[in-house]
C-alpha cells in the first residue's frame, strides 16, 4: 500500500510564527504536491515537484515556499504565519504522467493548522 | 475560467442508491476522478474516467459523458459507513486538477 505520511496532525501556531509541514511518502513517486482545504471550497493547490529540487507554483502560492532535497520528502514552509492561513494542508504523491494518462494522487492525513 | 459543480450536500437512506453528479467547464479535459474524503481523514481514490460511458467497481459506479461536461458516481445498496465527502477532480489541459468543492454524503438508517 501506498504511504504518505505528515509531520503532524494538529499545529497550532502565533501570527509571525515560521512554520515548517514536513511530508513523505514510501512508493517512489516522482511528483509530489501540497494543498489546502478550506470548508465550501475546492482542493487547491500551493505548489508541486517533479523532481527532486524543483518546484513548481500552483493556484496560491503567496505566503508559502517549498523544498525538496530527497525524492520521498516534501516540506512546506510558512515564512510567516498569517490568521488567513488557518486550513488543512494536504500532502499528495504521484507517478510521473506519461502520455495521456493521469496518474492517481495519493493523500496524507492531513495538518490542521490554526494560526492565532 | 475553470468550474466544477457539485451539489453540497445529499441525504439518503441505509441500502439505497444515490446519484452524485459533477458537471465542469475546464480549459481542456484529460480525465475525470473521483475520490472518497471521510471526516478528519486523507481523500481516498475510487475512480478514474477518460472516456464515455460507465465503469462499474462493486457498489460504487462512475459515468462520464465529454460532449456534456458531465459525471455522475453511483452508489448502490448504501451502507452508513459510505458517509463521507465525495470529491470530484477533472483533470485539465495542463494535466493539473481541477477540483470541485464535494458532496457531502449523509446516510439515515
Amino acid at each position: 500500500d501506498v504511504k504518505v505520511t505528515q509531520s503532524s496532525r494538529y499545529l497550532v501556531k502565533r501570527t509571525g510564527e515560521k512554520v515548517f509541514l514536513e511530508c513523505v511518502q514510501d512508493m517512489d513517486h516522482e511528483n509530489m504536491f501540497w494543498y489546502r482545504q478550506d470548508p465550501g471550497l475546492g482542493l487547491r493547490l500551493i505548489y508541486f515537484s517533479y523532481d527532486v529540487k524543483m518546484k513548481e507554483k500552483g493556484d496560491i502560492p503567496e505566503g508559502y515556499s517549498v523544498s525538496r532535497e530527497k525524492k520521498e520528502r516534501f516540506s512546506l514552509i510558512l515564512e510567516s504565519a498569517s490568521t488567513n492561513q488557518t486550513s488543512m494542508y494536504l500532502c499528495a504523491s504521484s507517478f510521473r504522467t506519461s502520455g495521456s494518462w493521469t496518474e492517481t494522487q495519493y493523500f496524507g492525513p492531513g495538518t490542521r493548522l490554526l494560526v492565532l | 475560467g475553470q468550474n466544477i459543480d457539485q451539489p453540497t450536500e445529499m441525504t439518503a437512506t441505509e441500502g439505497a442508491i444515490v446519484q452524485i453528479n459533477c458537471t465542469y467547464q475546464t480549459s481542456g479535459f484529460n480525465g475525470l476522478f473521483w475520490y472518497q474524503q471521510h471526516a478528519g481523514e486523507a481523500p481516498t481514490f475510487l475512480s478514474y474516467n477518460v472516456l464515455d460511458g460507465l465503469e462499474e467497481k462493486g457498489r460504487f459506479s462512475s459515468f462520464l459523458s465529454r460532449s456534456k461536461g458531465y459525471s455522475y458516481l453511483l452508489l448502490k445498496e448504501l451502507q452508513m459507513k459510505d458517509s463521507a465527502s465525495y470529491l470530484c477532480a477533472v483533470v485539465d489541459s495542463n494535466y493539473q486538477l481541477i477540483w470541485g468543492a464535494g458532496t457531502k454524503l449523509i446516510i439515515k438508517p
